[in-house]
């Protein structure tokens, strides 16, 4: 069953803007991950942050956890044309590998 | 030095008809897993693979078969392709609970 949701499906900004993205999820989590699809090919993981972590970094990327909320937020800042991509999220259940994706984030950065 | 590589990158076929998609990973990974994606971008777990054992089998047709003849390698079978089997099929890898490593992707259309 689909586990996360996202917000906004679309998003379309100017380059130097920031971009947020939001997730929100319904079951108890171990992690919960950021991943980045570019047209036609395949996913790749940018940042992973643990239900006992609040806020992790990485570069231009900014991610909060809100356990209580069963929220996630991706921040990326000073965005560039390169980043136009489907942002997932996806959570990582309490045993096992299994992750849950959300339905994605199509972020377009213009020129 | 491909990390996951899936084959083919396309495939185009009759309904009906019965397929295979090959996948390979070469990072020592011991967990292989297949996705879905639909035209909506939604990505959603089909099976995984521990050590060549299936850990994760989802509601899927038993038209589908994965196998695993070894750790790096984790092959899909479809038998008797219906309209509604057309989608992006995804092969991922990780070690145990790290993050994902994806393929490009196998892009199937049947007609």
């Amino acid at each position: 069953s689909q586990q996360g949701e996202e917000d906004p499906q679309a998003l379309s900004i100017q380059e130097g803007e920031n971009a947020t993205m939001n997730c929100s999820y319904k079951t108890s989590i171990n992690n919960l991950q950021w991943y980045r699809q570019n047209s036609g090919r395949g996913l790749v993981h940018l940042i992973l942050i643990r239900s006992n972590e609040r806020e992790k970094h990485s570069g231009r990327l900014r991610v909060t956890l809100d356990t209580s909320k069963k929220s996630s937020s991706l921040l990326i800042t000073a965005s560039r044309a390169a980043d136009t991509a489907s942002y997932f999220c996806a959570t990582g259940e309490t045993s096992g590998s299994r992750l849950t994706f959300g339905e994605g984030t199509q972020l377009t950065v213009n020129p | 030095d491909t990390a996951v590589s899936q084959t083919p990158k396309y495939l185009v076929t009759q309904m009906g008809n019965d397929k295979s998609i090959k996948c390979e990973q070469n990072l020592g990974h011991d967990t292989m897993y297949w996705y879905k994606q639909d035209s909506k971008k939604f990505l959603k777990i089909m099976f995984s693979y521990n050590n060549k054992e299936l850990i994760i089998n989802e509601t899927v047709p038993n038209r589908f078969s994965p196998k695993s003849p070894d750790k790096a390698h984790l092959n899909l079978h479809i038998n008797s392709l219906e309209l509604g089997d057309s989608a992006v099929y995804f092969c991922a890898s990780s070690r145990g609970y790290q993050p994902q490593h994806f393929g490009d992707g196998t892009r199937l259309s049947i007609l």
